[in-house]
Parts: C-alpha cells; sequence; structure tokens
C-alpha cells in the first residue's frame, strides 16, 4: 500500500547529542514538508523541499537540519542547537496543489 | 502571507448535538481550503476539501462550503458520535507561486460525550 512512513515512534534524546527522524514515501510524491507540534498549539513549518537535492527553510529552521538525496527520503535532524526540541514532529508529502498526506508522527522528548 | 483562524476550544458537545467549527481564511488569490482530523497520538488524516469558490467538502456526515465572499470554511455535522473526539485543523494552501506551502490553523478540540 502507498504511504508515508515515519520512525521511530517514541525518541528519547540526551541533552547536547543530534538524532536522527526518518520519513519515506513511496507515493512518487515531489513535495515533503516537516512540522513540529506542541501541545496546544497547530503546526509550524520547519523545512520543505520540493524536488530532490534542493529544500527551503519554514518558519522555526533554527537547530534542525534536513537532506533531500532521494525522492522518497527527507530526513530531518534536530540539532544540539535546538534548544526546546521536545515536540510531536509531523512528515507530510503531496503532488501539485492538491491535499497533503501524513505520517504517524515522532514523538521525540528531551531526557 | 496567508493565515488561517479557527475558534478556541475545546468544543464539548453531547452525542447527536449540531457540530460548528468556524474557520476563516486570509489568502491572496484562489487557494484550496481542506479539514484534517488527528486522533490522539497519531497524524493528520484529511477530513474534506474544496478547491474553488461554492464548493462543497463532504465525507463521514461532516461539511464545509467555500464561501469567498466571506473568506469562510466552516465545518459543519449534523449530529456527533463519540467517535469523532480528536483535534480539527482547518488548512490553505496557495496556488500563486512555487512554494507549496499548506497554511494550519492552531486546530480544535472536540469532545463528544454520551
Amino acid at each position: 500500500d502507498g504511504g508515508i512512513t515515519q520512525s521511530p515512534k517514541y525518541l528519547f534524546r540526551k541533552e547536547g547529542q543530534n538524532v536522527t527522524l526518518s520519513c519515506e514515501q513511496n507515493l512518487n510524491h515531489d513535495a515533503m514538508y516537516w512540522y513540529r507540534q506542541d501541545p496546544g498549539q497547530g503546526l509550524r513549518l520547519i523545512y520543505y523541499s520540493q524536488i530532490v537535492n534542493d529544500f527551503q527553510k519554514g518558519d522555526i529552521a533554527e537547530g534542525y537540519s534536513v537532506s533531500r538525496e532521494k525522492k522518497e527520503s527527507f530526513p530531518l535532524t534536530v540539532t544540539s542547537a535546538q534548544k526546546n526540541p521536545t515536540a510531536f514532529y509531523l512528515c507530510a508529502s503531496r503532488r501539485g496543489q492538491v491535499e497533503a498526506f501524513f505520517g504517524q508522527g515522532t514523538r521525540l522528548t528531551v531526557v | 502571507g496567508n493565515s488561517v483562524t479557527q475558534m478556541e476550544g475545546p468544543v464539548t458537545l453531547s452525542e447527536e448535538a449540531f457540530l460548528t467549527i468556524n474557520c476563516t481564511y486570509t489568502a491572496t488569490g484562489y487557494p484550496s481550503l481542506f479539514w484534517y482530523v488527528q486522533y490522539p497520538g497519531e497524524g493528520l488524516q484529511l477530513l474534506l476539501k474544496a478547491t474553488k469558490a461554492d464548493d462543497k467538502g463532504s465525507n463521514k456526515g461532516f461539511e464545509a462550503t467555500y464561501r469567498k465572499e466571506t473568506t469562510s470554511f466552516h465545518l459543519e455535522k449534523g449530529s456527533v458520535q463519540v467517535s469523532d473526539s480528536a483535534v480539527y485543523f482547518c488548512a490553505l494552501s496557495g496556488n500563486t507561486g512555487t512554494a507549496s506551502k499548506l497554511t494550519f490553523g492552531t486546530g480544535t478540540r472536540l469532545q463528544v460525550t454520551l
């Protein structure tokens, strides 16, 4: 079945550590997105990519990095520069201006 | 820039009550409009959409009409069920330029009780 897969579902990070969240899609979508969701808040855009080997910063890119080496994959690295990384992270993909499809999310907690 | 404003939650209703969740937007041109639903601990699922003025999106008893004159896309359901308890997000996608970003509202939590 086609879809978008995020892993892991839960992730724990120690202070000063970089962690990478995986996002894979087999929908043949060109565009992929990373959002951050905090309790009681909406979705805030971190990074997005409209084509392989190209990506743009969203509204809250500081402390995060991404790569888009393959159409299917758009991993997000949460670096030690992100001072408040505990949140729910959502990956999405879409084709053109139609609706986006979301993964099941990764809950990141700093320990 | 584009923006979406949703009514504050939580909205608490008894089963079989009528639901309205207000959504208004600001955008240039003719955006596409969406309602997404999020169940606890999960990602977002598309509930319905409308791509041009006066279109009505519908799914699972939910409806929303794209009103350009009032820049609104209010979500309605005639009779809610306990299983409808979730967070609902209104979103828009601009259709100008190459940046195909989705802009989301802050979400409205719906709680349905027996």
